[in-house]
């Protein structure tokens, strides 16, 4: 596609309850990750793919975080058993690839707004 | 532990003004830098970035920063504000270890006033 995309855009779950979202990154990029952006924490890097596989999950903030990436395309965040300091904006950007240099420019997504009661 | 600083998380300038955003980081190390902007309900739309070229960097909007190794610093800078220009922006930050984690300021907040 033209851009990043995340959907739901936004999500209002109950807490406790599971959550699932998504991201598709621009076509051909094959590195991917996940941001976070709450009041009073910024903006947090949570985890990055490179394909499938995720190198680094040392931002993921508990073991209810989760994230899988399957076809070096489609990303999935999950969260589980969700509270209410899990409410935030979460930003997927994806880049060409994951080395340094001009490749490494990220295009982030509009991001999905969640909120937990 | 690596970290980016913006000094403000307001700044207010009239229109036509000068616009100065402050940003430094932590680490000797050469990194690789970046300012993003965020209008209200949109994603990140990077506005500029250095990769070790010339030290003072062309944005989009008219805006540019200048790498400073000795500050460690890297403002962003805009000779004349617009009413437009007004939206939250990052400074960003990563360093070659393999991967391109940013590290992000806390943001600032751009007012224009009339």
């Amino acid at each position: 596609g033209a851009g990043v995309s995340q959907s739901p855009s936004n999500k209002v779950t109950e807490k406790g309850k599971d959550v699932e979202l998504r991201c598709d990154p621009i076509s051909g990029h094959t590195a991917l990750y996940w941001y976070r952006q709450s009041l009073g924490q910024g903006l947090e890097f949570l985890i990055y793919f490179q394909g499938n596989s995720a190198p680094d999950k040392s931002g993921l903030p508990s073991d209810r975080f989760s994230a899988e990436r399957t076809g070096g395309s489609v990303s999935t965040l999950t969260i589980q058993r969700t509270q209410q300091e899990d409410s935030a904006v979460y930003l997927c950007a994806s880049s060409l690839a994951q080395s340094g240099g001009s490749r490494n420019e990220q295009f982030f997504g509009p991001g999905t707004r969640l909120t937990v009661l | 532990a690596q970290s980016v600083t913006q000094l403000g998380s307001h700044v207010s300038v009239s229109e036509g003004a000068l616009v100065l955003l402050r940003c430094n980081y932590s680490s000797s190390v050469p990194p690789y830098l970046f300012w993003y902007v965020q209008y209200p309900n949109q994603g990140l739309q990077l506005l500029l970035k250095y990769t070790s070229a010339a030290t003072l960097v062309k944005g989009i909007n008219g805006f540019e920063a200048e790498f400073k190794k000795s500050e460690t610093s890297f403002h962003l800078t805009k000779p004349s504000a617009h009413m437009s220009d007004a939206a939250e922006y990052f400074c960003a930050v990563s360093w070659n270890t393999g991967f391109q984690k940013l590290v992000f300021g806390t943001g600032t907040r751009l007012l224009v006033s009339p």
